[in-house]
């Protein structure tokens, strides 16, 4: 069954700094979609960046890119210029492409504090 | 366009009740997905439909049960309520499955 880790349950980094949020995951598929969504405190959950296992190039997103290390099934978050509306909790998400039981599993969050 | 709704926003119950909560998706959208999150367990997939059909369930009872209309609105249901129950309950659309997902707001659903 696959599976995703978020070793992090809380982070915090100066404002304008740089941080990196950690997931790892567990499949034996080869085809699959990596997400970050954000959820900020009593708002609404968005999806922040994607990534497409077949595409050896990582996402970006403004501020937000990600490195991607499939061999490793690694997918860490990275944020740059940190802003006090980053606060939030950030989940990772796992989801396959294929036609069979392809629904999404969530890690257990990072708690991202944003200090001024 | 207007964002995922879902209807009530806050629900108190009583254990044993059964309780009906509703999701109208992004005009277009026809993937709607559910999800429990609760402090302790994280987020939790329960179903996901398209085209008014269950496309997956996760490990959840059958007392959970959902389904979709063919305008792409949402519903679900959760009989014979139980403390554990209270959770926040997310859904989700999508415009086609394995797109991004755009949530709604949630119900807070409290079972006392």
């Amino acid at each position: 069954a696959q599976t995703v880790t978020q070793s992090q349950p809380e982070m915090s980094v100066q404002e304008a700094e740089t941080v990196t949020l950690s997931c790892t995951y567990d499949t034996s598929e080869s085809d699959y979609y990596l997400f970050w969504y954000k959820q900020p405190p009593s708002r609404q959950m968005i999806l922040v960046i994607r990534q497409e296992a077949y595409k050896q190039q990582n996402a970006t997103e403004n501020r937000f890119s990600v490195n991607f290390q499939k061999a490793a099934k690694s997918f860490s978050l990275k944020i740059s210029d940190s802003q006090l509306g980053d606060a939030a909790m950030y989940f990772c998400a796992y989801r396959t492409s294929m036609n069979r039981d392809d629904k999404i599993i969530f890690g257990k969050g990072t708690r991202l504090h944003i200090l001024p | 366009k207007a964002g995922v709704t879902q209807t009530p926003r806050y629900l108190i119950k009583t254990r044993g009740q059964q309780v009906t909560l509703s999701c109208s998706p992004i005009s277009g959208h026809r993937s709607v997905s559910w999800y429990q999150q609760t402090p302790g367990q994280g987020l939790q997939f329960l179903f996901e439909y398209f085209s008014e059909t269950q496309r997956n369930k996760g490990n959840f009872p059958g007392r959970f049960s959902g389904r979709q209309f063919s305008n792409s609105r949402s519903e679900m249901n959760v009989s014979t309520l139980e403390l554990g129950d209270s959770a926040l309950y997310l859904c989700a659309s999508s415009l086609e499955l394995y797109y991004e997902q755009y949530f709604g707001p949630g119900t807070r659903l409290t079972v006392t």
